[in-house]
């Protein structure tokens, strides 16, 4: 069955360390999101794609980067990890326009 | 730009209770809805969506939503709430053109009391 999966589940670093965080689809859907969700904001948009070497930024992409080299992946990197980035990450994708979300199931990032 | 507003942060229901969760959004051009519902410690789950066909729309798990152009409405429904209903609720729009961004409600916590 086709899937998309994150990882880690569960991360701790220190601030100003270097994170990245997979998300892998095997949906073969072009459309890619990475949100994260806080208590009392929902879920906010980081970063996403629409295709190979496409790569755009949402509502909150200060401090994280993306890279799309193929269909499955998209791994966020968090250049230098502050404590406001603590937070639980969900990667999803979609095939086109009109079309809900299938969302991984989280990773639960500390920044100590 | 585009918001979504879910009133109620918690709502609490007593078992075989009608469940009303309520989602209202802001867009003059009536966006694709949906809602989607999250267990502890999991992903978001798709319930159901509208997309411009039938206004009352049936999803997964007993509930339904209707779609009402003249009050900007998408509101939840489930005619009796069962104990494995608690859970959060969030609604989402995708105002259309935008390639299908998701544009997410703050959540409701759903409790279920036997």
């Amino acid at each position: 069955d086709a899937e998309i999966t994150q990882s880690p589940r569960h991360k701790i670093t220190e601030t100003g360390r270097q994170v990245t965080l997979a998300c892998h689809q095997t949906w073969n859907h072009n459309n890619m999101f990475w949100y994260r969700q806080d208590l009392g904001h929902g879920l906010r948009l980081i970063h996403y794609s629409y295709g190979v070497q496409d790569t755009n930024k949402g509502e909150v992409s200060d401090g994280y980067s993306v890279s799309r080299s193929n269909t499955e992946d998209l791994p966020l990197t968090l250049e230098s990890a502050a404590s406001s980035q603590t937070s639980v990450y969900f990667c999803a994708s979609s095939e086109s326009e009109g079309d809900g979300y299938t969302f991984g199931s989280g990773t639960r990032l500390t920044v100590v | 730009a585009q918001s979504v507003t879910q009133l109620g942060s918690h709502v609490s229901v007593s078992e075989g209770a009608l469940v009303l969760l309520r989602c209202n959004y802001s867009s003059s051009v009536p966006p694709y809805l949906f809602w989607y519902v999250q267990y502890p410690n999991q992903g978001l789950q798709l319930l159901l969506k509208y997309t411009s066909a039938a206004t009352l729309v049936k999803g997964i798990n007993g509930f339904e939503a209707e779609f009402k152009k003249s009050e900007t409405s998408f509101h939840l429904t489930k005619p009796s709430a069962h104990m494995s209903d608690a859970a959060e609720y969030f609604c989402a729009v995708s105002p259309k053109g935008t390639g299908n961004q998701f544009y997410f409600g703050t959540g409701t916590s759903l409790t279920v009391i036997p």
